[in-house]
């Protein structure tokens, strides 16, 4: 089954404890990409990954850390989380030059992260 | 990036058809305007992408008038399952950011 998994589902942590919430997509995608979602703002791109090695930086990457060290894989780095980085992230992946045309976004379950 | 502007919210009844309107002045040539749905704690799912005139699916109509500055879409005989927060995106389908807006709330009432 094509899906997009992140780990882990639920976090609570503690400010400045270095934490990684991992993506994998099973769809052999070159595109992947990490969002924010809080209430009032909607969804905002943190980082996303055009392919291996190649990161660059979305709206609101500050305090966030990504490596992309092969295809599958995307996952989301917290250096020392903050009580502002309290959020649901999602991870997306995209397949831009593959048959479907639309160019569709596929989501994770998402994370739900708490610092306190 | 084109950016694009939708209604914060919007009301219907069950059996209705709701329109939900994008306006995107910005639009380049290669842009493609894509709607995703989502539902709370879940992550957004494509809906229905469109490029001009009308689109049509099992879910959804998208109507794009000839000048590409605004999009519709369209939902026949929503119910309350509809209930949930449509994007309505604007940009290229090969390997570039998108980027989502706030999204227009839409409740459907019985």
């Amino acid at each position: 089954e094509a899906q997009v998994t992140q780990n882990p589902r639920y976090l609570i942590t503690v400010t400045g404890k270095k934490l990684t919430v991992t993506c994998s997509q099973n769809m052999n995608h070159e595109y992947m990409s990490w969002y924010r979602q809080d209430p009032g703002l909607g969804l905002r791109q943190i980082y996303y990954s055009m392919n291996v090695e190649v990161t660059d930086k979305g709206d609101v990457p500050e305090g966030y850390k990504v490596s992309r060290k092969e295809k599958r894989n995307f996952p989301l780095i917290l250096e020392s989380p903050s009580p502002n980085q309290t959020s649901l992230y999602f991870c997306a992946s995209r397949d831009p030059s593959g048959l479907a045309d639309t160019g569709e976004l596929f989501f994770g379950e998402g994370s739900r992260l708490t610092v306190l | 990036l084109a950016k694009t502007t939708q209604p914060i919210s919007m009301d219907s009844y069950e059996g209705q058809e709701v329109n939900i309107t994008c306006s995107h002045n910005n639009i380049a040539t290669n842009d493609y305007i894509t709607w995703y749905q989502q539902f709370p704690s879940q992550g957004p799912r494509f809906i229905i992408q469109g490029y001009k005139t009308k689109v049509t699916n099992e879910v959804a109509s998208l109507f794009i008038p000839a000048d590409r500055k605004s999009s519709t879409l369209s939902l026949p005989r929503v119910s309350l399952s509809d209930t949930a927060v449509y994007y309505c995106l604007v940009g290229e389908t090969g390997n570039t950011p998108l980027v989502f807006g706030k999204g227009t709330r839409l409740s459907v009432i019985a």
